[in-house]
């Protein structure tokens, strides 16, 4: 079965550090990954995605993930937080079953990112 | 965010209410969908508008009536809800066939 998983229900960490927000997932083909992110009181915005090709991605706001196949893992990274940057992240996998809308993404739980000042 | 709208932003009813939750995109999508979001569980797809016709309809009570009269519009509309369904009910758009959605700030409903 396709699924996510965010092993993290929260990370902390100090402004101008780097951050990662762990994401492993388990697909059948390949996989089609995504990152969102939601600040409190707001809808999901999307950060970045991977689809195909370099296994670095680069997103919104200096955000980036890393694609690594043999660990299955989609991990999101930034090199110098921000007190900005908190906020809650989900990962997703597409369900590549099935043709055009009606793959669905699966989410995960999400995890809350605090960057303190 | 000002790409999907969603009104109203807050909403308190109780159990023999009706009302109407309204989604409203100005991406130029032909794909939209309802999402329920609440704490601990993971999102939850509820329905899926593609070119204004309902492909997808995940198993979801029928106390929650989708319509979608046009590709800028989708409407969620509620009645004899539960106090379970009390949750953050989000919408978004995207392209048929693209792989990105746009979600609007979210519905935070309350049922008394």
């Amino acid at each position: 079965a396709q699924s996510v998983a965010q092993p993290e229900d929260q990370v902390k960490v100090a402004e101008g550090n780097p951050l990662t927000v762990k994401c492993t997932y388990s697909v059948s083909g390949n996989p089609y990954l995504f990152w969102y992110v939601q600040y409190p009181n707001r809808g999901l915005q999307f950060l970045l995605k991977y689809i195909t090709g370099d296994n670095l991605v680069k997103g919104s706001y200096g955000f980036e993930a890393e694609f690594n196949k043999s660990q299955t893992s989609f991990h999101l990274k930034k090199p110098s937080a921000l007190v900005s940057d908190s906020a809650l992240y989900f990962c997703a996998v597409r369900d590549m079953k099935g043709a055009g809308n009606n793959r669905k993404l699966i989410w995960g739980l999400g995890t809350s990112l605090a960057v303190n000042p | 965010e000002t790409g999907v709208t969603q009104t109203p932003r807050h909403l308190v009813m109780g159990m023999t209410n009706k009302k109407s939750l309204k989604c409203e995109q100005h991406l130029g999508h032909n794909a939209m969908y309802w999402y329920k979001q609440s704490a601990k569980k993971p999102l939850e797809l509820m329905f899926v508008y593609s070119l204004e016709e309902r492909v997808e309809n995940n198993s979801v009570p029928s106390r929650f009536s989708p319509e979608c009269p046009n590709s800028s519009h989708l409407f969620l509309h509620l009645h004899t809800l539960q106090p379970e369904d009390s949750a953050l009910y989000l919408c978004a758009s995207s392209q048929v066939h693209a792989d990105t959605q746009y979600f609007g700030p979210g519905t935070r409903l309350t049922v008394l």
